[in-house]
């Protein structure tokens, strides 16, 4: 099946600096993207929607210029984190859309655990 | 975007078949049913995918009524790398439609 990469894995980061994660499809091209952010015991909150050529699409309540991202190949899409601070701590998870002849399919990263201190 | 409800926990024990049902009573016409497996600190994983009826692959059964309302997963004979949180979602597959992920089924598998 199609495969997500994210990196990296685990960061751990100072209050005031800025982290970039990467998401790629490793295997297909993928024209759109996701974002999610999770916390402990809770479900997959959706940040914004990554287009690649074009500007993201950002969920309610999610600040644009604090999670920057940007989608400038078929096959990766980054999210920026600027200014982190300890409340920004959480799992952060990408998906990649694979467009095939029925439709759509969903695929996941493994995820990457931000801890700001 | 459909809403979908599920039981927030279940529990059962190894050997066992586990049913877990998530109601969608506003289910669109072109929305498919997909269940996702997340284990803690991972990315959800797909688990099964289906339209109407019955669906089954090597991992699950997917039930769906006629009505298309509600929907079963099936896990036959859990064991306990089973125990994961376990998502329902509805959405079209006609578009690049976002996937909006409700509180999940946490499942507890015991020896």
């Amino acid at each position: 099946g199609a495969v997500v990469s994210q990196h990296p894995s685990w960061v751990i980061c100072k209050s005031g600096t800025s982290v970039k994660i990467e998401c790629r499809s490793l295997d297909f091209q993928a024209t759109t993207m996701f974002w999610y952010r999770q916390f402990p015991k809770q479900s997959l909150m959706l940040m914004a929607t990554s287009n690649e050529g074009s500007k993201a699409t950002y969920e309610q309540g999610v600040e644009k210029d604090k999670f920057l991202i940007n989608h400038a190949s078929l096959t990766l899409s980054t999210l920026t984190v600027t200014s982190a601070h300890p409340e920004d701590s959480s799992f952060y998870i990408c998906s990649a859309l694979l467009t095939t002849g029925t439709g759509n399919e969903q695929y996941f990263g493994p995820g990457t655990r931000l801890t700001v201190t | 975007l459909a809403k979908t409800t599920q039981p927030i926990s279940m529990d059962s024990y190894e050997g066992q078949e586990v049913n877990i049902t998530c109601s969608h009573n506003n289910i669109a016409t072109n929305d498919y049913i997909t269940w996702y497996q997340q284990f803690p600190s991972q990315g959800p994983r797909f688990i099964i995918q289906g339209y109407k009826t019955k669906v089954t692959n090597e991992v699950a059964s997917l039930f769906i009524p006629a009505d298309r309302k509600s929907s079963t997963l099936s896990l036959p004979r859990v064991s306990l790398s089973d125990t994961a949180v376990y998502y329902c979602l509805v959405g079209a597959l006609s578009s690049a439609s976002k996937i909006i992920f409700g509180s999940g089924t946490r499942l507890s598998i015991r020896p």
